[in-house]
């Protein structure tokens, strides 16, 4: 089972890039990076998903390199609303997803 | 655009009493998930459903917990016998096959007495 590292918070501020970096350790070959938001009192959200290289839409980029032990989430220009728990996920498949601690990010004015 | 629903968004019981957490997933989805959420903490896989029966569970989903699809809408979490360990957020989720994204509801709030 894949485990996963990420920081436990972050602050930032109104404009600002934020990049949260996850370590995958021993993701498997076939394994995709896959990112959730879960803004306060509410249920998670999938944001991006990515296998490698450079992944974006219309909410983030996913940065993954080339060895895919580690991946970075990229949110541009934040605001108040960005604040919420990203999370790497450990294991997604057809049964289960296992998420990893997340990652509280705090936006300030 | 469709959305999972759950109710009650908040539910109070006392320690031992059953309780009942309802779930509408997507109406065109066929693979249906409970997680719950205890405050502070990460969210945690408990059971997965698929063509009425449980696909994969979690050790946290034991003897006292069951899941059940009563119609063609409803999925239900029971669980029999509360205890104050069991307050929490409870998630339930649901997805489309051949894809990999679930769906979250809202949540279910359960606080045990």
């Amino acid at each position: 089972l894949a485990k996963t590292t990420q920081p436990i918070s972050m602050d930032s501020y109104e404009g600002q890039e934020v990049n949260i970096t996850c370590s995958h350790n021993n993701i498997a070959t076939n394994d995709y990076i896959t990112w959730y938001q879960q803004f306060p009192s509410q249920g998670p959200r999938f944001i991006i998903q990515g296998y490698k290289t450079k992944v974006t839409n219309e909410v983030a980029s996913l940065f993954i390199p080339a060895d895919r032990k580690s991946s970075t989430l990229s949110l541009p220009r934040v605001s108040l609303s960005d604040t919420a728990v990203y999370y790497c996920l450990e294991d997604s498949s057809a049964s289960k997803i296992i998420f990893g601690s997340g990652t509280r990010l705090s936006i300030r004015p | 655009e469709p959305e999972v629903t759950q109710t009650p968004s908040h539910q109070v019981t006392q320690m031992g009493q059953e309780v009942i957490l309802r779930c509408v997933p997507i109406s065109n989805h066929l693979y249906f998930y409970w997680y719950r959420q205890i405050l502070g903490q990460k969210v945690e896989f408990l059971v997965s459903f698929y063509n009425n029966e449980i696909s994969e569970k979690s050790e946290i989903f034991d003897d006292q917990f069951s899941v059940e699809r009563p119609d063609g809408s409803n999925f239900t979490l029971k669980i029999r016998s509360t205890k104050l360990e069991d307050s929490a957020m409870y998630f339930c989720a649901s997805k489309v096959a051949g894809e990999d994204t679930q769906y979250f509801g809202p949540g279910t709030r359960l606080t045990v007495l």
